[in-house]
């Protein structure tokens, strides 16, 4: 049982252009939802974040959006740049009860900036 | 700017061979977990500590052990290690907040 999905293993994108990575979530007992990066060798970092009571945050290049009623999320890099290249993970924060502050990850989706 | 230390980075045992997973942090973070990332997987918790003398299991347990030695320190145990625990393992803190967890830089373990 897959609470938190991200359907698409891999994006490629030429530099200069939009990326859009996508996330979906089956769990209305999230209060923050995150996306992290990973670069080879290292271990996840964060990137940016969104609170539950919100439908967007923007961080320079970085915006994530919310959509409470399709259970999405989103991460746009605008304008995507060849060090952007790595694995991209969203999670999403547990409420309440005894699984507070607990992360769960989706699969991890592999973007590729091409120069 | 230490964060969170693993050790070792990388490990090679034979199948029933024992091994610990080192993990500290210096962030007096009361929360610690145990991940591991394969591929199409994602990362899936294993075990967590969320403070000091307590620990529960996560997502795929079977197989671990952990140790919340003290508030720095959470140690990941193999007691015989199978081919299916070949993966990257990530050892994370935290204390709440919207930005998550601290991951370490993780262990490359493989199983023969």
């Amino acid at each position: 049982d897959q609470q938190v999905k991200q359907n698409s293993p891999s994006l490629s994108v030429q530099e200069g252009r939009i990326s859009i990575l996508n996330c979906d979530y089956t769990n209305s007992m999230f209060d923050y939802f995150l996306w992290y990066k990973k670069y080879p060798a290292e271990g996840p970092t964060f990137l940016i974040s969104i609170s539950s009571i919100k439908d967007k945050n923007e961080d320079g290049r970085f915006t994530v959006f919310l959509n409470k009623s399709a259970k999405h999320l989103s991460l746009h890099i605008v304008p995507s740049q060849p060090g952007d290249s790595a694995v991209y993970f969203c999670a999403a924060r547990s409420a309440g009860g005894t699984s507070y502050g607990k992360l769960t990850f989706g699969q991890g989706t592999i973007l590729t900036v091409h120069p | 700017n230490a964060g969170v230390t693993q050790t070792p980075k990388f490990q090679v045992l034979k199948t029933g061979q024992s091994m610990t997973l080192q993990c500290a942090q210096d962030m007096n973070h009361n929360s610690m977990y145990w991940y591991r990332q394969d591929p199409g997987m994602g990362l899936r918790l294993i075990y967590y500590s969320a403070s000091e003398g307590t620990t529960d299991k996560g997502e795929v347990p079977n197989g671990y052990n952990v140790s919340r030695l003290n508030k720095r320190e959470f140690s990941l145990r193999l007691e015989s290690a199978a081919p299916s625990q070949t993966s990257v393992y990530f050892c994370a803190s935290s204390e709440g907040g919207r930005y998550g967890y601290t991951f370490g830089s993780g262990t490359r373990l493989t199983v023969v």
